[in-house]
């Protein structure tokens, strides 16, 4: 059964850059069906897709986060990445790592989220 | 940009139909996929393609899509049914990208 499972750090200095990994076991990342996501959702708000990455690493971003996001994959660890810069407390979120279809875009595997507080 | 536009809250008594919307411009031309989201829980998709369900949820759930709305339809409302419900799409009319709606809470009465 493939999961996802979000790791990295859970406090992010302003300024900084925010980096996360998901980690996709029981399945592998370089399939031709699927590109993989990452989605946030600050404390009390609505969800916020922020890019999509295919195994080859082709790339769609969110056009409001684009200048500040990296995603990035590697399909020998069958893992991919987030790095957000420049951050300030508006990024403090839980940040979820996703799957979606390449034909149709509906998420239909998420990981458990990580929260990421951005503070001095 | 692309906006979808949602209710803050809906509420229902239990056994009763709930009917949460989602607005956007000429959306019966997008594929709309819902998901329900609990509290402390990543969110979970219960239709996609409009009206189509995933394998496990309930047929009480169903979805249409039609002009400039779409509708998550939940019949025989159930306390466990009360969670955020979010709509999206996939925008390719510009820069491709997903979108969101804002959320709506679902509260059974």
């Amino acid at each position: 059964q493939l999961q996802l499972q979000e790791s990295g750090p859970g406090l992010v200095k302003p300024s900084e850059t925010l980096s996360l990994t998901c980690t996709v076991s029981g399945g592998s990342i370089s399939s031709s069906s699927y590109y993989w996501g990452w989605i946030r959702q600050p404390p009390g708000k609505g969800l916020e897709w922020i890019g999509s990455i295919y195994y080859s690493g082709s790339t769609y971003y969110n056009p409001s986060l684009k200048s500040r996001v990296t995603i990035s994959v590697d399909t020998s660890k069958n893992q991919f990445s987030l790095k957000l810069s420049s951050v300030t407390a508006a990024d403090t979120a839980v940040y979820y790592c996703a799957r979606h279809g390449r034909a149709v875009a509906v998420f239909d595997l998420w990981g458990r989220g990580t929260l990421v507080t951005v503070s001095s | 940009s692309y906006v979808l536009t949602q209710p803050p809250s809906v509420s229902v008594a239990p056994g009763q139909t709930a009917r949460i919307t989602c607005g956007g411009n000429n959306i019966g031309s997008k594929s709309v996929h819902w998901y329900q989201q609990k509290p402390g829980q990543a969110p979970v998709l219960v239709v996609y393609d409009d009206s189509d369900r995933p394998s496990g949820i309930p047929e009480r759930f169903s979805g249409s899509n039609s002009g400039n709305t779409a509708t998550l339809t939940i019949s025989r409302v159930e306390a466990g049914d009360e969670a955020d419900y979010y709509c999206q799409v996939w925008d390719s009319s510009s820069d491709h990208h997903v979108v969101f709606g804002g959320g709506t809470k679902l509260t059974v009465l």
